[in-house]
């Protein structure tokens, strides 16, 4: 069955600078991949997604990458700011389910 | 605009007691669905409903059921408590399986301890 990853489970990073959390995926029939951002005491909240047959998507500050090659993509969040600050996680999506990897936790240092 | 509203948002049960976590949404959506995230973890499908009337079992389905009399509701039962499920539990909806730019919106959860 599917399984996501995430490479790192914790990230911090100066405001201001670009963070990239990363995450991987094991099954190949997965055809859209999400991700999501979860605050403290928070449900997940929609960022950005993307589907199998795309490479690259932009949101408003933050871009999703997707490499097949490698079953690997990643969120680039753009000039991060202490708002940003939370869990991200990706999501994989096969047969109409999603599974979730175990997320990263980002934390933005003023 | 509610979105997706799930109660009570905190729970305490003694073991074998049981519970119904009761979910709704005002968006009209077909899917609903029922995570729960341990601590550190990310989240696993329990139950999901692709319409009234019909569910199936998600990764994590023991000791756990579900009905979907309506389009609005998705309530998750608890039958006999066991601390293994104390967790978080997240309702979810979306329009279609099918993902067109349609993602499953969720609810802030319902926080949940076996004692």
């Amino acid at each position: 069955g599917e399984s996501v990853g995430l490479h790192l489970p914790t990230l911090s990073v100066q405001e201001g600078d670009n963070s990239i959390i990363n995450c991987a995926y094991s099954n190949s029939a997965s055809d859209y991949f999400i991700w999501y951002k979860q605050e403290s005491g928070k449900g997940p909240q929609f960022i950005i997604d993307i589907r199998s047959n795309m490479d690259k998507r932009q949101g408003q500050r933050v871009t999703v990458l997707l490499n097949k090659t490698v079953k690997h993509l990643s969120l680039q969040i753009a000039a991060t700011q202490p708002g940003d600050s939370a869990v991200y996680f990706c999501a994989g999506s096969a047969e109409s389910r999603l599974t979730f990897g175990e997320g990263t936790q980002l934390t933005v240092n003023p | 605009n509610a979105g997706v509203t799930q109660t009570p948002k905190f729970r305490i049960l003694k073991i074998g007691q049981s519970m119904t976590l009761q979910c709704t949404q005002d968006m009209n959506h077909n899917y609903m669905y029922w995570y729960r995230q341990d601590p550190g973890m990310g989240l696993k499908l329990i139950y999901y409903s692709v319409g009234a009337g019909i569910t199936d079992k998600g990764e994590v389905p023991n000791g756990y059921n579900v009905s979907r009399s309506t389009t609005e509701d998705f309530p998750l039962r608890l039958e006999l408590a066991a601390p293994s499920q104390t967790s978080v539990y997240f309702c979810a909806s979306s329009y279609s399986p099918g993902w067109s730019n349609q993602p499953q919106h969720f609810g802030d959860g319902t926080r949940l301890s076996i004692l």
